[in-house]
């Protein structure tokens, strides 16, 4: 099984700040990888998917990175708005479909 | 309108079991890979489950494998999650997505998600 983690697990900034999130892979799993945001009360929201391709009416403020087994999501400048978690998820070595714990970014 | 709905959460007690179900409307159902994925109070997503456009391959996580069982009726456009055997552990929100597909076929990524059945498995 793949296992994903995620750095940091909370991260504080201000609007109009850059946010730098991170996803690590166990193993490769070449560029499948998908981000999402998840607010309370809310079904998450795919962001990013083949590590950097934004889904459909996703901001280009939200950009994805990388291959292998390190992964990045940027917010380049963040708006009230992006407050949520942000999970990875990997889908080169399935099943299962994993997970990374989340990213809380907060005020 | 595109959208899953779920319903058939609620309050059981440990050993007990629950169906949950996933409607489906304003796609070709028939043509979705599904998923079932929970987030326990406090935790992340977890993946659980799996089926095939036409039911021909399931898989579970370790988790649930064994209790749980996925199934789907597309000419109801519908999901569902028999859930037997529960525990306390199973207490979560339930959500069914649909992995993304186009003319090349299903990516194994979620875009259209429900917006979740509440599970609590409590005496």
């Amino acid at each position: 099984e793949t296992v994903m983690t995620q750095s940091p697990g909370t991260l504080s900034v201000s609007p109009g700040e850059r946010a730098t999130l991170s996803c690590r892979a166990s193993q490769s799993v070449r560029n499948n990888l998908a981000w999402y945001q998840h607010k309370p009360g809310q079904p998450p929201r795919l962001l990013i998917f083949g590590a950097s391709t934004r889904a459909t009416g996703i901001p280009a403020r939200f950009s994805g990175s990388g291959s292998g087994t390190e992964f990045t999501l940027t917010i380049s400048s963040l708006q009230s708005d992006d407050f949520a978690v942000y999970y990875c998820q990997q889908y080169g070595d399935w099943p299962p479909f994993t997970f990374g714990p989340g990213t809380k970014v907060d005020l | 309108q595109v959208q899953l709905v779920e319903s058939g959460g609620g309050l059981v007690r440990p050993g007990g079991s629950l169906r949950l179900s996933c409607a489906a409307s304003g796609f070709a159902f028939d043509h979705s890979y599904m998923s079932w994925i929970r987030q326990a109070p406090g935790k992340g997503l977890e993946w659980i489950s799996y089926i095939s456009s036409l039911s021909s391959s399931t898989y579970y996580a370790d988790s649930v494998k064994g209790r749980f069982t996925i199934s789907r009726d597309n000419t109801k456009n519908s999901l569902y999650l028999q859930m037997d055997s529960l525990r306390a552990e199973d207490t979560a929100m339930y959500y069914c997505a649909q992995y993304y597909y186009d003319s090349s076929g299903p990516q194994w990524y979620f875009d259209l998600w429900g917006r979740g059945t509440q599970v609590v498995v409590s005496s």
